[in-house]
């Protein structure tokens, strides 16, 4: 089944402690990308990677890495959680290439992250 | 800037009764547009896309969408709706000639009353 894969569903921690929440994609797909959902704010993208080893800052970056080291993974990292990256957070992933840029992203089920 | 907005935060709509959620965009490039559905735990789930050429658009579940470039609006349409189409809608934009960030609207909650 195509799926994109997120781990952990939910995860309440503190303040400053390192976190890495995983995605995981089975579609072969290029594009990968992290959102944060917040209410009245909708859908903030975080960054995205056109493909391995490429990244590229979004809307909201600030206080959050990734890497893309294989196609298939595109792990979100806070290295010091603050209380306001308590959200919902979202991985997609979608094809590339010419002629695909309208291709649609195939969404997570989320992360809900509690930083207290 | 790229945005994307959706000036109503709740639609109600009687069951069997046509729905529109509306959805206005502003991109410098040729618009790349979309509208998923969000049910209650669950990530985003694809409705439909813009196709260039094509002024009204079909997507699953019997949606469409109404593309009007003079108003930069990306209006989301069913004829009949039904209480399982009750959940948050959001519409997002791609610019196709400067990048490959997407920009979400905040979000329309529908809910259709039986």
């Amino acid at each position: 089944e195509a799926q994109v894969t997120q781990n952990p569903r939910y995860l309440i921690t503190v303040t400053g402690k390192k976190l890495t929440v995983t995605c995981s994609q089975n579609m072969n797909h290029e594009y990968m990308s992290w959102y944060r959902q917040d209410p009245g704010l909708g859908l903030r993208q975080i960054y995205y990677s056109m493909n391995v080893e490429v990244t590229d800052k979004g809307d909201v970056p600030e206080g959050y890495k990734v890497s893309r080291k294989e196609k298939r993974n595109f792990p979100l990292i806070l290295e010091s959680p603050s209380p306001n990256q308590t959200s919902l957070y979202f991985c997609a992933s979608s094809k590339t290439g010419t002629g695909v840029g309208n291709q649609p992203q195939h969404f997570g089920d989320g992360t809900r992250l509690s930083i207290l | 800037a790229q945005s994307v907005a959706q000036p109503e935060d709740q639609v109600n709509v009687a069951e069997g009764n046509p729905l529109t959620v509306k959805c206005t965009y502003s991109v410098s490039g040729n618009p790349y547009l979309f509208w998923y559905v969000q049910y209650p735990n669950r990530g985003l789930q694809f409705l439909l896309k813009y196709i260039t050429g094509d002024n009204l658009v079909k997507g699953s579940y019997g949606f469409e969408a109404e593309f009007n470039k003079s108003q930069t609006s990306f209006h989301l349409k069913k004829p009949s709706a039904l209480v399982s189409d009750s959940a948050l809608y959001f519409c997002a934009v791609r610019d196709g000639d400067t990048g490959n960030q997407f920009y979400f609207g905040t979000g329309t909650s529908l809910t259709v009353i039986p």
